[in-house]
Order: C-alpha cells, then sequence, then structure tokens
C-alpha cells in the first residue's frame, strides 16, 4: 500500500545537525513533486520546503533557507532533508508528504525532532 | 511569507452546517486556485480534503466542499458529525513559488 516512512528524528544540541529521510512505497516516487512540512509543539503547521520530480526545482521558507537542503533519490525511492545549524525554533515534528497541485495529497506519519543544550 | 487567516475556532450541532474562512493576498489565495484544506485530529498526521479549491481527493465524504471568492478562501463542512471534531488548516500556493499554510482553525461539534 502507499506508504510514506520518515526517520532520522532525534534529539540535538543548537547549533548542531540532522538529517532526516523519507522511504517511500506503493506508488511512483519519480512521478511526484515531495514536500517536508513541519509542526512545532502545540502549534500550527508551517511549509518548510518542496521539490520538483527531478530535483532540479526547489523551494525553501524564508524560516529555513541557507540552513536546510532538500533532495531526493529517484532510484531509491527516498526524500530527504538535510538540517544544519539548528535553533530551538526548529523543534518540531516533521512530516514528509508528496505534492499534488500543490496540495499535500500522502503524509508520511512524521518524525520529531528536537534542539535543546 | 505571512500566514493565511484563519479564525481560531468555530463550532456547530451535530446536523448543521458550518464555514471556516481563510484569507489571504492577491498574491496568495486570490491569485491561484491552488488553495488546499486539511484536517487533523489530535495525535494524527493532517489529511488532504481539498485540493484546488474545491476538488475533494478519492475517499473524501461529499459534506465537505470548498470555495473561493477573491482573496478569501472557504471551506464548508455540512451535516456535521461527531467525528468532523478537528483543527482544519487550509494552505495555498504562493506568487514567490512557495506554500502558506494558515493558523488552524478548531472544529467543536456540539
Amino acid at each position: 500500500q502507499v506508504q510514506l516512512v520518515e526517520s532520522g528524528g532525534g534529539l540535538v544540541k543548537p547549533g548542531g545537525s540532522l538529517r532526516l529521510s523519507c522511504a517511500v512505497s506503493g506508488f511512483t516516487f519519480s512521478d511526484y513533486y515531495m514536500s517536508w512540512i513541519r509542526q512545532a509543539p502545540g502549534k500550527g503547521l508551517e511549509w518548510v520546503s518542496y521539490i520538483s520530480t527531478s530535483g532540479s526545482t526547489i523551494y525553501y521558507a524564508d524560516s529555513v533557507k541557507g540552513r536546510f537542503t532538500i533532495s531526493r533519490d529517484n532510484a531509491k525511492n527516498s526524500l530527504y532533508l538535510q538540517m544544519n545549524s539548528l535553533r530551538a525554533e526548529d523543534t518540531a515534528v516533521y512530516y514528509c508528504t508528496t505534492l499534488h497541485f500543490y496540495g499535500m495529497d500522502i503524509w508520511g506519519q512524521g518524525t520529531t525532532v528536537t534542539v535543546s543544550s | 511569507q505571512s500566514a493565511l487567516t484563519q479564525p481560531a475556532s468555530v463550532s456547530g450541532s451535530p446536523g448543521q452546517s458550518i464555514t471556516i474562512s481563510c484569507t489571504g493576498t492577491s498574491s496568495d489565495v486570490g491569485g491561484y486556485n491552488y488553495v488546499s484544506w486539511y484536517q487533523q485530529h489530535p495525535g494524527k498526521a493532517p489529511k488532504l480534503m481539498i485540493y484546488e479549491v474545491s476538488n475533494r481527493p478519492s475517499g473524501v465524504s461529499n459534506r465537505f466542499s470548498g470555495s473561493k471568492s477573491g482573496n478569501t478562501a472557504s471551506l464548508t463542512v455540512s451535516g456535521l458529525q461527531a467525528e468532523d471534531e478537528a483543527d482544519y488548516y487550509c494552505s495555498s500556493y504562493t506568487s514567490s513559488s512557495t506554500l502558506v499554510f494558515g493558523g488552524g482553525t478548531k472544529l467543536t461539534v456540539l
């Protein structure tokens, strides 16, 4: 069945780095734009980044530009988010989603990132 | 990248209809037909309910409908049921080729 499974979250100190992964199954990954969405504890949804099918088109939210890098490996059916220079305000559940007509139609279960000393 | 504006909460009784608004600008909601709506129950991942302003994904109840007028999009839930109680978020494509969410609306079924 269609499945997106995020991994790589955890506890990291301010200024540290993490790499999130999203393993996809059940559909043709290379046909879909993909995105990362996050949700801070008790807060609303925040779009983080999206990437085109080939990886040639990428956009970021201002809050993460210059610190986060989205990428994909279509051969491995995987999406990634490299997060550097992490801050306390990056603490959130991070979801990977497909992007269809700029709507996020399939969501993973999320992976939790906590930035704290 | 200012968030879209949604009411913090709405409520209705079972069987009634409610509407949640999502106000943006001509650079996002008003400029493109790429408005989506999401339902999120506590502790769960969000679920796409409406895309491209008024389209329902397969499997979503026809009690959910979307519309747009100018810079404001709306989600209407008719025939309210207890299971509809959740947080609802709108999102839109923007003129910067980015995406933006609303702050979210808590729907309470009385």
